[in-house]
């Protein structure tokens, strides 16, 4: 089974300032990754996917997050942050291969607060 | 589409009372999930269904029940309600077959057990 590590549960910046949330999971073969975002009283929202090919990836509200297999991390970063993007955001897993197939393994969430 | 719709919205139970929280999904979607979130703790996995008769369990199954008679429905049951059950509930589905397909989110249960 997957673990998903998120290393910061909290993570407060101001309004126009950059910002990067930090996923790392376990090794395995194949893995796909995704992160959500949660507004407050809300279901999740998916904001981004790696699947294959380019490291990079974009998503919607200006994020992209960078696959590194070598570190087994999932970054999630953002030139310019507005307040709107306050949330709470979850870096998740999915195997791609044995009986866990399909299954989303959560990491434990990161708070972003984005002030004035 | 609706997408993913949960009833009720909200919950407030007595120990040892029983509920079902409802989901329904119209995107004929094989594959459907029910997760609680507790603070600090993010999404864990209390059961997953692959399609129509065919359920299993997550993390953390002990003291719910679920059953798959259609395709459109995956109600969660308690049995027995405990108040370390107090916790948002989220159903989810997607389509089954391949790992990296997008599941998609129902707005929760806020569920309170006194």
């Amino acid at each position: 089974a997957q673990s998903v590590t998120q290393l910061d549960s909290q993570v407060p910046v101001f309004e126009e300032a950059p910002v990067e949330l930090r996923c790392n999971y376990s090794s395995s073969v194949s893995v796909y990754l995704f992160w959500y975002v949660q507004y407050p009283n809300q279901g999740l929202q998916l904001l981004l996917k790696y699947l294959s090919g380019s490291t990079l990836v974009k998503g919607i509200n200006g994020f992209e997050a960078e696959f590194n297999k070598s570190q087994t991390s999932f970054h999630l970063r953002k030139p310019s942050v507005h307040i709107s993007d306050t949330a709470e955001y979850f870096c998740a897993v999915s195997e791609g291969r044995g009986s866990t197939l399909g299954r989303l393994y959560f990491g434990r969430g990161t708070q972003l607060t984005v002030w004035p | 589409n609706a997408g993913v719709t949960q009833t009720p919205k909200f919950q407030v139970l007595k120990t040892g009372q029983s509920m079902t929280l409802q989901c329904a999904q119209d995107m004929n979607h094989e594959y459907m999930s029910w997760y609680r979130q507790d603070p600090g703790m993010g999404l864990r996995l209390i059961h997953y269904s692959v399609g129509a008769g065919i359920t299993d369990q997550g993390e953390v199954p002990n003291g719910y029940n679920v059953s798959r008679s259609t395709t459109e429905d995956f109600p969660l049951r308690l049995l027995s309600a405990a108040p370390s059950q107090t916790s948002v509930y989220f159903c989810a589905s997607s389509r089954a077959g391949l790992p990296g397909n997008e599941q998609f989110f129902g707005p929760g249960t806020r569920l309170t057990v006194l």
